[in-house]
């Protein structure tokens, strides 16, 4: 069974604290995937990453930042956290998708963090 | 701008009754679709995918369409059950090597014993 977990299931910060939540996967997947979910938003694509070092913005990257030293790594970093980061944080991993080929994300159980 | 919307938002059933679930995508140009589960305070559970050139998937109870030129599916789950409530979510993906997924906002069904 394909495993993702996040370092923690609940966690409360203090505004312009430095938040780092952690994503471990263990299937060997290459690609991995950041995303927050609110209400009436649904999931929002924060940051991926596709190899080791490598990594794209997604959809609302701003007051995020991400690092991936290891293959089953990836980390989420809020430098300064802000009361707008209130919010459920999921990651997700998959593998690199090949021509003709289909394969579907899997996510871990989320962290919900409350910035104060 | 790929943009996925769900209706309804939110659906409460009597155990033992059908139900339909619907999703719809602004691009059809889409490469797959996926139907995910989601209990409360967790994460997502994939249920269903249907790959661009199919009109169907089945699993159990659930059988999920799509319509690429109407930009449509639906979930249709049979005889609910109370441990069918959770959220619903369709998510559509461009067919990239990322397999980078655009999601709707959910249907969060109740269903009652």
């Amino acid at each position: 069974d394909v495993k993702v977990t996040q370092s923690s299931r609940y966690l409360v910060k203090r505004t312009g604290e430095k938040v780092f939540l952690e994503c471990v996967q263990d299937m060997d997947h290459e690609n991995m995937f950041w995303y927050r979910q609110d209400p009436g938003l649904g999931l929002r694509l924060i940051y991926f990453s596709y190899d080791v070092k490598m990594k794209e913005k997604g959809d609302i990257p701003e007051g995020y930042s991400v690092s991936r030293e290891k293959k089953e790594r990836f980390s989420l970093i809020l430098e300064s956290a802000s009361t707008n980061q209130t919010s459920m944080y999921l990651c997700a991993s998959s593998f690199l998708r090949l021509a003709g080929e289909t394969n579907t994300q899997y996510f871990g159980p989320g962290t919900r963090l409350t910035v104060l | 701008k790929q943009e996925v919307t769900q209706i309804p938002a939110a659906l409460s059933v009597p155990e033992g009754e059908n139900l339909v679930l619907n999703c719809s995508f602004t691009d059809s140009a889409i490469y797959n679709l996926q139907w995910f589960r989601q209990d409360p305070g967790k994460g997502l559970t994939s249920l269903l995918l249907i790959q661009s050139s199919q009109r169907e998937q089945t699993s159990g109870r659930l059988n999920a369409s799509l319509d690429k030129s109407s930009g449509r599916s639906t979930l249709y789950i049979a005889a609910s059950q109370p441990g069918d409530s959770a959220t619903y979510l369709c998510a559509v993906s461009d067919g990239g090597a990322t397999n980078k997924l655009i999601f709707g906002t959910g249907t969060l069904l109740a269903v009652q014993p």
